[in-house]
């Protein structure tokens, strides 16, 4: 499996600032995805990144809200824009195998909005 | 359609005892349904994962059973130890969308010494 890593792991904002999350896997990776956990929930899929394309976000989520650059096969940014308390979660980023099944996640960011 | 369901949402188990969480879906393009545990402050761990096309799978301790006909899928931790203490997450996904996997919403397992 790959070895995906986090920064930051943790961090405390203001609101209605911005923050972006690195996300760096050890491999290439074709398909990488950035989810979030809100606190002692489970985890929602907030948008697929593929390099070289735009990023793909789901239902509820937007990207002037959540820009997501992926300049290359190990890299992706996400960036929480204009926060607010809402948005403390564990922000989640991970990688599809080969297989195109088995998905690994990073271990975390955790973001608290103050 | 879209949504799985898990239950039960926290469990005690005494230690040696059998733990078994259940999940139940609706969208039957689904075609792979993994689980995950998930230690507090870790990011979520892949255990085990089951297609379709089989009715059980057993890796160690860890065991899915899979019932199509049901929409249904349980995780089985046979002799479940202390360290087994964790939260877990079923989920599936289509292989046409993508890897997009859907979760359930967890279950907290503790297991007692």
């Amino acid at each position: 499996s790959a070895v995906i890593s986090q920064k930051p792991s943790r961090d405390i904002c203001q609101r209605g600032t911005s923050l972006t999350i690195q996300c760096q896997v050890d491999s290439q990776v074709t398909m990488m995805f950035w989810y979030r956990q809100q606190p002692g929930q489970s985890l929602t899929l907030i948008a697929t990144a593929n390099q070289g394309s735009e990023a793909t976000y789901e239902s509820g989520f937007v990207i002037d809200k959540f820009p997501i650059s992926r300049p290359n096969l190990t890299f992706s940014t996400l960036t929480v824009s204009n926060m607010s308390p809402e948005d403390s979660s564990i922000y989640l980023c991970s990688v599809e195998s080969d297989s195109r099944y088995e998905q690994y996640f990073g271990p975390g960011t955790r973001l608290t909005v103050t | 359609q879209q949504q799985v369901k898990q239950s039960p949402q926290s469990l005690i188990v005494q230690k040696g005892g059998i733990s078994i969480i259940n999940c139940a879906y609706e969208n039957t393009a689904f075609d792979y349904f993994p689980w995950y545990q998930q230690f507090p402050g870790k990011g979520p761990a892949l255990l085990i994962a089951i297609r379709p096309d089989v009715s059980e799978k057993k890796e160690g301790r860890f065991t899915i059973s899979f019932n199509k006909s049901a929409k249904q899928f349980s995780l089985h931790i046979m002799d479940s130890q202390p360290g087994d203490s964790a939260t877990y997450f079923c989920a599936a996904s289509t292989y046409n969308q993508g890897g997009k996997l859907i979760f359930g919403q967890g279950t907290e397992l503790s297991v007692k010494p």
